[in-house]
């Protein structure tokens, strides 16, 4: 099964305003990967997140993780209908690197 | 290269022929992985590699399925006998060394159909 699920499965916004993603995984990381997807093609790397870590920012966006919760959020401020893609978590739990990815959310930033 | 490269963009094949998809990591990654996904689904794993071996082969969806590295660097997927539930974006991913520090990259995909 997934190890990463994903809610909501779509989101549309209109431009300017805040996107939040969560992801729910269920067994222990030793970290969680956002990447963004364009066109059903290539993989974009957004952020990783260590296990020791609560959150990072890169630029508009902002990840926290809960481990406590098995939680993540991704957060994009200010959006742009650039924006527009799928977002998916990828977690890490057997120090490999093998990611187990959520289903994604697919967001749509109108302009 | 400055990213992982993958090859062909897309291939077109008839049923039960082979086809083998190519993969070029980013220079110095150790670690090479294999996903798939096929349509509206998320990534599924199939293989990872340290180096020339292949320590977690679990993702293989059966024995039509094969990669191979060599020299540490270039990666081949190997399908067999294709069959149409094969058809899906066949994704290369390589990552400087194992480990919760390191940023696993993707390349742009192999999308292959079987008709």
């Amino acid at each position: 099964s997934q190890q990463g699920e994903e809610d909501p499965q779509a989101l549309s916004i209109q431009e300017g305003e805040n996107a939040t993603m969560n992801c729910s995984y269920k067994t222990s990381i030793n970290n969680l990967q956002w990447y963004r997807q364009n066109s059903g093609r290539g993989l974009v790397h957004l952020i990783l997140i260590r296990s020791n870590e609560r959150e990072k920012h890169s630029g508009r966006l902002r990840v926290t993780l809960d481990t406590s919760k098995k939680s993540s959020s991704l957060l994009i401020t200010a959006s742009r209908a650039a924006d527009t893609a799928s977002y998916f978590c990828a977690t890490d739990a057997s120090n490999t690197g093998k990611l187990i990815f959520g289903q994604g959310t697919t967001l749509q930033v109108k302009p | 290269g400055a990213g992982v490269s993958q090859s062909p963009s897309n291939k077109v094949t008839e049923k039960g022929k082979d086809v083998e998809l190519r993969c070029d990591p980013i220079s110095g990654h150790t670690a090479l992985y294999w996903y798939r996904q096929s349509l509206g689904q998320g990534l599924e794993f199939l293989i990872y590699f340290q180096g020339n071996s292949a320590p977690d082969k679990s993702g293989l969806p059966s024995d039509r399925f094969s990669a191979e590295r060599t020299g540490g660097s270039v990666s081949t997927l190997t399908i067999q006998r294709t069959q149409q539930e094969d058809s899906a974006v066949y994704l290369c991913a390589s990552s400087l060394a194992r480990g919760p520090r390191n940023t696993i990259y993707f390349g742009e995909g192999s999308w292959l159909t079987v008709v």
